[in-house]
């Protein structure tokens, strides 16, 4: 079945830093991909999304790109911020499933001042 | 506007009592699920509703566990009989029926003592 894997945590930069979390799925369909944020006591939260190939999601300064033939969608910022320490999941969602989302584990990043 | 609510927020509950999780969905949207995020698990699918369709339960761990949509927007989960590794936050999240992306409600956290 369809899978998402994702590198583990924790990730633990400082302010300014440059951010990459890797990610890889595996589908059977053409699935949609996303990254979600889960802030500190808070709820999840879209933080982008990119719907077929080649589509580049971007939102906060964080961006991230579908690629079909290395099936990635790999989270980048070029500066993170403090405000940016949270744990972020990647995950897919395919229309032959009901569009449920299948998830990755989850990389909780912490920026230092 | 409104998000998705849930409730309780909070429920602590004794082994081998039953317990109702409410999810209040965004206005209009007709598409809803419930995931489950405990620590040994990460995030799991649970069930799915669509407008008036057969719901898709085959995310549901056990027998123990059903869920209801009530005129197409409340719905309610039920756990029978709680056991200690049902102890996580259940996430309800709804969409339009055109979309992939999901909005999340802030969970409810439960315990089994």
């Amino acid at each position: 079945g369809d899978s998402v894997t994702q590198m583990e945590g924790p990730v633990t930069l400082s302010e300014e830093a440059f951010l990459t979390i890797n990610c890889t799925y595996t589908a059977t369909g053409y699935p949609s991909l996303f990254w979600y944020v889960q802030y500190p006591g808070e709820g999840l939260q879209l933080l982008l999304k990119a719907t077929k190939a080649d589509d580049k999601g971007s939102n906060k300064g964080f961006e991230a790109t579908y690629r079909k033939e290395t099936t990635s969608f790999h989270l980048e910022k070029g500066s993170v911020q403090v405000s940016d320490s949270a744990v972020y999941f990647c995950a897919l969602s395919d229309a032959g499933n009901n569009r449920k989302l299948i998830w990755g584990l989850g990389t909780s990043l912490a920026v230092n001042p | 506007g409104a998000g998705v609510s849930q409730s309780p927020s909070n429920k602590v509950t004794e082994k081998g009592k039953d317990v109702e999780l409410r999810c209040d969905p965004i206005s209009g949207h007709t598409a809803l699920y419930w995931y489950r995020q405990s620590l040994g698990q990460g995030l799991e699918f649970l069930i799915y509703f669509q407008g008036n369709s057969a719901p898709d339960k085959s995310g549901l761990p056990s027998d123990r566990f059903s869920a209801e949509r009530t005129g197409g927007s409340v719905s309610t989960l039920t756990i029978q009989r709680t056991q200690q590794e049902d102890s996580a936050v259940y996430l309800c999240a709804s969409r339009t029926g055109s979309t992939y992306e999901q909005y999340f409600g802030p969970g409810t956290r439960l315990t089994v003592t």
